[in-house]
C-alpha cells in the first residue's frame, strides 16, 4: 500500500529565510511525487511534479523538491520565503496511467511565514 | 489551462435535504474526475473516481447511495450529497485530469457544506 508522511505538521519561518517541508513515501513501484498548495478555503494548486529524470525538480513560486530514492524522501525547498507563501502544503505519491489514478495525500504541513 | 471549477464554493442546508455540487473542466476533457473530502485539520480523502458515462468507483467506506456521483460529460461531474446530516459537514473537493498518461491531477476550488 502507498502511504506519505509529512512529520511536520506546523512550521514557523521568517521571510526571506530558507525553508525546507519533509516529506516521506512508501510505494511498492517506481513512485510518481507531487507537491500541492492550499490557501484556506481553497483547492488545490500542483506546485511540482516528479515522474522520473533528473532528481531536482523546478516547480513553479521559486520552489524545488529533491528525490532521493535512498531515502524514500521528496522534500521541498524555497531559498527564500514571502510572506504569500503562508499556506496548507501536501505531498502527494501515487500513479497516474490512462484513466487510471489514485494518489495518496500526507497530511500537509502548514506554513507559517513571519514578518 | 487546465481549470477546475467547482460549484457552490459553499453551500448551507438543513439536515435531510440534498445537495448538489459541480465539477466542470473549462479548457480540456476530463475523462476521469476524482472526488474528494477533507476534514478540518486533515488531508484530503479520495472519495470515488467518476469516469465518463460509467458508474464511479467508491474507495472503501464510501456509501454509494449517500454521495451519488454522476459524469454525463467530459466535463462535468456532479456529487450529490443525499439525506445530508451534519455530519456530512465538511470540504469537497473534485479534481480532473487532462487524458494522457502522467498528466496531474488539478482541483477545483472546493465546496464548503455545513449541514444544520
Amino acid at each position: 500500500a502507498q502511504s506519505v508522511t509529512q512529520p511536520d505538521i506546523h512550521i514557523t519561518v521568517s521571510e526571506g529565510a530558507s525553508l525546507e517541508l519533509r516529506c516521506n513515501y512508501s510505494y511498492g513501484a517506481t513512485p510518481y511525487l507531487f507537491w500541492y498548495v492550499q490557501s484556506p478555503g481553497q483547492g488545490l494548486q500542483l506546485l511540482l511534479k516528479y515522474f522520473s529524470g533528473d532528481t531536482l525538480v523546478q516547480g513553479i513560486k521559486g520552489f524545488e523538491a529533491e528525490f532521493k530514492r535512498s531515502q524514500s524522501s521528496f522534500n521541498l525547498r524555497k531559498p527564500s520565503v514571502h510572506w504569500s507563501d503562508a499556506a496548507e502544503y501536501f505531498c502527494a505519491v501515487g500513479a497516474l496511467a490512462g484513466t487510471a489514478s489514485k494518489l495518496t495525500f500526507g497530511t500537509g504541513t502548514r506554513l507559517q511565514v513571519t514578518l | 489551462g487546465a481549470v477546475v471549477s467547482q460549484h457552490p464554493s459553499w453551500v448551507i442546508c438543513k439536515s435531510g435535504t440534498s445537495v448538489k455540487i459541480e465539477c466542470r473542466s473549462l479548457d480540456f476533457q476530463a475523462t476521469t474526475m476524482f472526488w474528494y473530502r477533507q476534514f478540518p485539520k486533515k488531508s484530503l480523502m479520495l472519495m470515488a473516481t467518476s469516469n465518463e458515462g460509467s458508474k464511479a468507483t467508491y474507495e472503501q467506506g464510501v456509501e454509494k447511495d449517500k454521495f451519488l456521483i454522476n459524469h454525463a460529460s467530459l466535463t462535468l461531474s456532479t456529487l450529490t450529497v443525499t439525506s445530508a446530516h451534519p455530519e456530512d459537514s465538511s470540504f469537497y473537493i473534485c479534481s480532473a485530469r487532462v487524458v494522457r498518461d502522467n498528466s496531474p491531477l488539478h482541483f477545483g476550488n472546493g465546496t464548503r457544506l455545513t449541514v444544520t
